[in-house]
């Protein structure tokens, strides 16, 4: 069964900072990795979705990179400001045919951002 | 418009009530899913609609009771539940239930059963 691994569980910075999010998962059959941000209480707003055939995709300020064969992808947030405050979750697809659109989901990682 | 729309934003029931969850989508998706989120844990898959036919049961208990009686509308209708059973109810739906395809989630149903 799939399992996905989100590193750090939380990350607390000062406003301006760089940062990066990390995501793996143990079977590298997939058909692509989304990133999700949940705000407390409330439901998933996708942020960037990448193909299996994709090594990165970016939107605005949000890059995530995918290493397929590694089982890695990481989300890179510039210039980090306190809206970015919220729960970011990591979700692989399997791959075409087989999970009927079954999403496999990380614990997440729980960002702060203050001023 | 990308949005899907569930009612009631939060219910409080007690053991021995019947209550019902609606979503709503009018982006002509074919697939629409029901997520539990537990606190602090990630979105558990519940149950896929694929064409209105119910496709995928992840072994939900029988007092969650799922219906999509329409392309645009999914319900889950809710009987004896559990104190444990209180969770965020996510809906999602996409274009169909193919791996590729993106799902858009609703903002949930908060419930909380004494």
């Amino acid at each position: 069964k799939q399992e996905v691994t989100q590193i750090p569980a939380a990350l607390s910075v000062p406003e301006g900072e760089n940062l990066v999010l990390n995501c793996s998962f143990t079977d590298s059959a997939i058909y692509n990795l989304q990133w999700f941000r949940q705000d407390p209480g409330k439901g998933l707003t996708s942020l960037l979705l990448i193909q299996s055939s994709q090594r990165e995709q970016t939107s605005g300020r949000l890059n995530a990179s995918l290493d397929k064969s590694s089982g890695r992808s990481t989300l890179y947030i510039a210039a980090s400001q306190p809206g970015d405050s919220a729960t970011y979750l990591c979700a692989v697809s399997g791959d075409r045919g087989s999970t009927l659109g079954r999403l496999y989901f990380g614990r997440g990682t729980q960002l702060t951002v203050w001023p | 418009d990308t949005e899907v729309t569930q009612t009631p934003k939060h219910l409080v029931m007690g053991m021995t009530n019947k209550k019902s969850l609606k979503c709503e989508q009018h982006m002509g998706h074919r697939a629409m899913y029901w997520y539990k989120q537990k606190a602090k844990k990630p979105p558990e898959l519940m149950f896929v609609y694929s064409y209105e036919k119910l496709s995928i049961n992840e072994s939900v208990p029988s007092r969650f009771s799922p219906e999509c009686p329409n392309s645009s509308l999914l319900n889950l209708h809710l009987h004896a539940l559990q104190p444990e059973d209180s969770a965020l109810y996510l809906c999602a739906s996409s274009q169909v239930a193919e791996a590729e395809e993106t799902q858009y989630f609703g903002p949930g149903t908060r419930l909380l059963v004494l």
